[in-house]
């Protein structure tokens, strides 16, 4: 079945760090991917979306490309900051079924001043 | 602020009780997800509606259930409840797919979540 798999945690990196969590998917067809944040003690947010191969997701600094011949969305960002300090989950939307998400296992990003 | 809302944030109870979440999706938004989350599973979809039917189903036990009403808004019912219940639990929305279609676009706004403890 369709699955995802990411780095396990925690990263712990200094601030101004380049960052890198990879991610990849196994999964029937074409699916859209994602990376949802989730801050301490709130719910999960969209961070970005790519829909299909070669599409580059962005958002607040962060990016993912969508490669299809590597079948990963690895999350990056140039200079991480203290408030970047969250877990992070990869996760895709099977093309056969859009109902539900498939999550990751969420990696725990630790950012020191 | 995604738009949608989810009560109570916190849920204290013991085993063997029944307890109600509540989710009131994204204004505009016909499709109503819930998903759990704990340490040990990890988050897991339950159940999805769409326009008050039934779309897909997930990892939920026959100890729970759900329904969304004509305004939209969505209840998990969670019964007999046992420790390994407590969890997050996480209601999503998204949106209709514009052109008349009956389907939800795959992009999805989470709530806050309900923090449940069981006893």
């Amino acid at each position: 079945g369709d699955s995802v798999t990411q780095m396990e945690g925690p990263v712990t990196l200094s601030e101004e760090a380049f960052l890198t969590i990879n991610c990849t998917y196994t999964a029937t067809g074409y699916p859209s991917l994602f990376w949802y944040v989730q801050y301490p003690g709130e719910g999960l947010q969209l961070l970005l979306k790519a829909t299909k191969a070669d599409d580059k997701g962005s958002n607040k600094g962060f990016e993912a490309t969508y490669r299809k011949e590597t079948t990963s969305f690895h999350l990056e960002k140039g200079s991480v900051q203290v408030s970047d300090s969250a877990v992070y989950f990869c996760a895709l939307s099977a093309a056969s079924s859009a109902s539900k998400i498939i999550f990751g296992s969420g990696t725990r990003l630790s950012i020191r001043p | 602020d995604s738009g949608v809302t989810q009560t109570p944030k916190h849920l204290i109870t013991a085993t063997g009780q029944r307890v109600t979440l509540r989710c009131s999706p994204r204004s505009g938004d016909l499709s109503v997800y819930w998903y759990q989350q704990s340490l040990d599973q990890g988050l897991q979809f339950l159940i999805q509606y769409y326009n008050g039917e039934e779309r897909a189903k997930g990892n939920i036990l026959e100890r729970f259930s759900a329904q969304q009403f004509p305004d939209l808004h969505s209840e998990l019912n969670l019964s007999s409840l046992e420790l390994g219940d407590s969890a997050l639990y996480f209601c999503a929305s998204s949106d209709p797919i514009a052109g008349g279609s009956t389907e939800a676009t795959d992009t999805q706004y989470f709530g806050p979540g309900t923090r449940l403890t069981v006893l």
